[in-house]
């Protein structure tokens, strides 16, 4: 069946730092990924999605590519600042009409000043 | 611009009672989801509704019953409470087919005496 994996749980971070999340997926077919980013007390927002295998989403300094090769939607930022501090969950969608998503886990990302 | 309301923001019930959650969403969406959250865990979706008179089961449906009242408001009952499905319950919309980003709201906070 399908599925979302994201093994880090946990991310801790100066500011400034470097930040890479894993994801990889598996399923039939090519969905479109997604990272969806949570703060504390809210729901998830959608962060970056991308549709294309071998595109790249981006938004507020965040990154990921969709590698078809791999599998992986991996995200990445140069330099996080204490306000990123949120749980990030990668999130894959069927091309059906119904709109299911997947998702993974979930990693804690907590960015010290 | 739109909005998900949630109610109740907290909802505390005895084991074995039947528990009832709404939404409600002015984005004027087609399509409605309800999502359960455990800490440390990933999203899984409980029941979804495409349009104002459907209703799909999800991948944890066992033990939810759910309701699409009008096209804006989706309920989620728990049909009889366990203190194992402690848990937040989310529900999302988006425009009916994909890949349509989904919105959500900040979610019901359960937990069972």
């Amino acid at each position: 069946g399908d599925s979302v994996i994201q093994m880090q749980g946990q991310v801790t971070l100066s500011e400034n730092d470097f930040l890479f999340i894993n994801c990889t997926y598996s399923t039939t077919g090519y969905p479109t990924l997604f990272w969806y980013v949570q703060y504390s007390g809210e729901g998830p927002q959608l962060l970056l999605q991308v549709t294309t295998a071998n595109n790249k989403g981006s938004s507020r300094g965040f990154e990921a590519t969709y590698d078809k090769g791999t599998t992986s939607f991996h995200l990445q930022k140069t330099s996080v600042q204490e306000i990123d501090s949120a749980v990030y969950y990668c999130a894959m969608r069927d091309n059906t009409n119904t709109g299911k998503l997947t998702f993974g886990d979930g990693t804690v990302l907590t960015v010290k000043p | 611009g739109g909005i998900i309301t949630q109610t109740p923001k907290f909802l505390i019930g005895q084991e074995g009672q039947k528990l009832t959650l709404k939404c409600q969403q002015n984005f004027n969406h087609d399509t409605m989801y309800w999502y359960r959250q455990d800490s440390g865990k990933g999203l899984r979706l409980i029941y979804y509704s495409i349009t104002e008179n459907d209703l799909q089961k999800g991948d944890l449906s066992e033990g939810y019953d759910a309701s699409r009242e009008k096209k804006s408001s989706f309920s989620l009952t728990v049909t009889s409470a366990q203190k194992n499905e402690m848990a937040v319950f989310l529900c999302a919309s988006s425009i009916a087919g994909a890949p349509a980003e989904q919105f959500f709201g900040p979610g019901t906070r359960l937990t069972v005496l």
